[in-house]
């Protein structure tokens, strides 16, 4: 059973341009969480999916950036018109539904703005 | 969710036991306490969790105090590999909710 995939791994952009970040749960996982580390900094929740919709997005900035899960494909965080301070790893994880108590985390995309 | 306290560094001789605390006095009822590890630059790893019980699996041992105020993550053997950042994190059972990581601990196994 392949784990959680993330994609691409390194990411680089410069300001102003848009950046996706691709994440493949793990089989049988309907729940996706992003999560934001900064360097030198603690991991961030970000934003938690189900399929099709957003259940808490508490952790997202509140411009240029979005995520959806759909109903066929990877959850996608989108960042539009990236700065600087976006630099990051992104991580994603996912597990199988409420009432499951772990999460599976991908390896991560460093996306560097340049 | 509780907050919880842990030491910011620790070390550990290679072969050793690894003994983590993690102070969590505010913990509720219904909530778990579970133990995540970040080595470096990787993506974080699921170690174990548990409600009031002592809990083993292949990796680690995990236990709780009877108030529940603090428990103690164990390595029995550690190794260089297990050098990581490892999080407690206290939250409630049963529900789909993110998780929310303090700055954990960071130990290092010397050779």
């Amino acid at each position: 059973n392949a784990g959680v995939m993330q994609n691409p791994r390194h990411l680089v952009r410069r300001r102003g341009q848009e950046a996706r970040l691709r994440c493949s749960p793990m089989k049988g996982h309907s729940h996706v969480y992003w999560y934001r580390q900064l360097p030198e900094e603690g991991l961030k929740f970000m934003v938690y999916l189900q399929k099709e919709n957003i259940i808490d997005e508490s952790g997202m900035p509140k411009e240029r950036f979005s995520a959806e899960f759909p109903k066929e494909g990877p959850s996608i965080l989108r960042i539009q018109q990236v700065v600087r301070g976006d630099s990051a790893a992104y991580f994603c994880a996912s597990s199988p539904g409420a009432g499951s108590e772990e999460q599976y985390f991908g390896p991560g995309t460093r996306l560097t703005v340049t | 969710d509780a907050k919880t306290t842990q030491p910011p560094s620790m070390d550990c001789a290679e072969g050793r036991a690894a003994n983590l605390p993690c102070n969590h006095s505010t913990i509720s009822g219904n909530e778990y306490v579970y133990w995540y590890r970040q080595i470096h630059s990787q993506g974080p790893q699921y170690i174990i969790h548990g409600l009031k019980n002592n809990e083993t699996n292949e990796m680690a041992s995990l236990i709780i105090t009877e108030d529940r105020k603090s428990s103690t993550l164990i390595l029995p053997h550690a190794t260089l590999r297990d050098t990581a950042v490892y999080y407690c994190i206290v939250r409630v059972a049963g529900s789909a909710r993110q998780l929310t990581f303090g700055s954990g601990t960071q130990l290092t196994v010397l050779p």
